[in-house]
Order: C-alpha cells, then structure tokens, then sequence
C-alpha cells in the first residue's frame, strides 16, 4: 500500500541548515517530490528526484534519495526566515496516475 | 491572474447544508484533483478527474460528489455538510504525461462546519 510518513514540526535558526526527512513504503515509486506550502497558500512545487537518482541539487536545495531504506530528504543550506513554511513530501507511482502525500513538516526559522 | 482559483475563500455553514466548492483552471490541463488538509494527516485525495467524462474516487470519497462541467471546472460538493467535514480544501491540476505529475495547486478554500 502506499503510506507517506514525516515528522511533524522542525525549528532552527536562521542561517543554520534543515533536513526534513520523509519514508515511503511503495518500492514502485517513479518521482518524489518536495512541495512547499506557505501560510495560507495551496502547495508549489519545490523540487522532485528521479527514482534512479541519488542525489539532485538545486541553488540551496538539496535532496538525497536512499531507495534501499526508501528514505527522502530535503537539506535547505543557511535557512532563512522566508523559508518558513509546510513542507510535504510526495511520490508517483507507475500506473496509478495519482501523487501521494505526506503529512507535512512545518519548519519555522527563527531570527 | 492565478492560474487556478477557488470560490469560496472561506466558508461557514451549519450540519446539513448543501455546500458547492469550486475550481477553475486557465492552464489547460486535462486533469483535476479535490484534496483536503487536516492538521497532522497531510492532503487526502477526494475525487479526481482525467477529463470531463472520467471521474473517479479517490480515499475519502464518502460524503463528497462531484461535477466536471468542462475542461477548466471541477466542483466539489458537500451534499449535507458534517462537522468532521471542516477543513482545507484544495484544488489541482496537472497536465497529461508519464509518470511525472507536478500539480498545480489553487489558494484553498477554508470551510467550517458548525
């Protein structure tokens, strides 16, 4: 079955970097994704990885893929204020046409 | 201009009134989802939409309908509404390719159920 897990809530300070992180329990996932959600916005896309992929990296962004551990992870490098948001984690799956979400983690960067 | 809108933005209504939400897109996509967001449990797929006659259920479709009226409208009806129904309500496209599928969210619509 499809099950998207995250933790809930992060905190740091600005400047420092976060890592949110993300399990998915379907081995047939093509793309994972990172949306971010900012308040009350809908969701935008941040980035996503190919599942071949172990790594991608974009400006400050970051993500690393561990297929074995079915693993996702978001590293925001020296987080700012403006990053303070929702962020969800999201895979396709082949053949099912449909993304699947995670519960979100709210990360709020303080000054 | 935001390329998929929602009316209403916010919404207050009692237990057992028919509610419409709806979605309009002008990004031309063929498909359209409805998810709600509930604290700690993420966005839940309502219904979606591969084109205007394919409509299908998604996991929590109980107590939801649905109408595709064309291409760039989807609305989301609650026949007669529930507290427990009270959440954020979202709207999204995507376009029609493989496996990959970025959507494009609208601004949500908050509805309390009294």
């Amino acid at each position: 079955g499809e099950d998207v897990e995250q933790s809930l809530f992060l905190s740091v300070r600005e400047g420092d970097s976060s890592v949110i992180n993300c399990t998915y329990t379907d081995s047939s996932s093509t793309y994972l994704y990172w949306y971010k959600q900012e308040p009350g916005a809908g969701l935008q896309l941040l980035t996503y990885i190919f599942s071949n992929m172990d790594m991608k990296q974009d400006q400050r962004l970051t993500v690393l893929l561990n297929k074995k551990d079915k693993h996702l992870s978001l590293r925001i490098a020296d987080t700012q204020t403006g990053d303070s948001a929702i962020y969800f984690c999201a895979e396709s799956i082949t053949g099912f046409q449909k993304l699947v979400f995670g519960t979100g983690t709210r990360l709020l960067v303080s000054p | 201009d935001a390329d998929v809108t929602q009316t209403p933005r916010n919404r207050i209504t009692k237990t057992g009134k028919r509610i419409m939400l709806e979605c309009s897109q002008t990004k031309g996509h063929d498909r359209m989802y409805w998810y709600r967001q509930d604290p700690g449990l993420g966005l839940r797929l309502i219904y979606y939409s591969f084109d205007v006659k394919d409509i299908n259920k998604g996991e929590i479709s109980d107590g939801y309908s649905v109408s595709r009226q064309a291409q760039a409208k989807f609305s989301l009806s609650l026949e007669s509404a529930i507290p427990n129904q009270t959440a954020l309500y979202f709207c999204a496209t995507s376009e029609q390719t493989g496996s990959y599928n970025e959507q494009f969210f609208g601004p949500g619509t908050r509805l309390t159920v009294l």
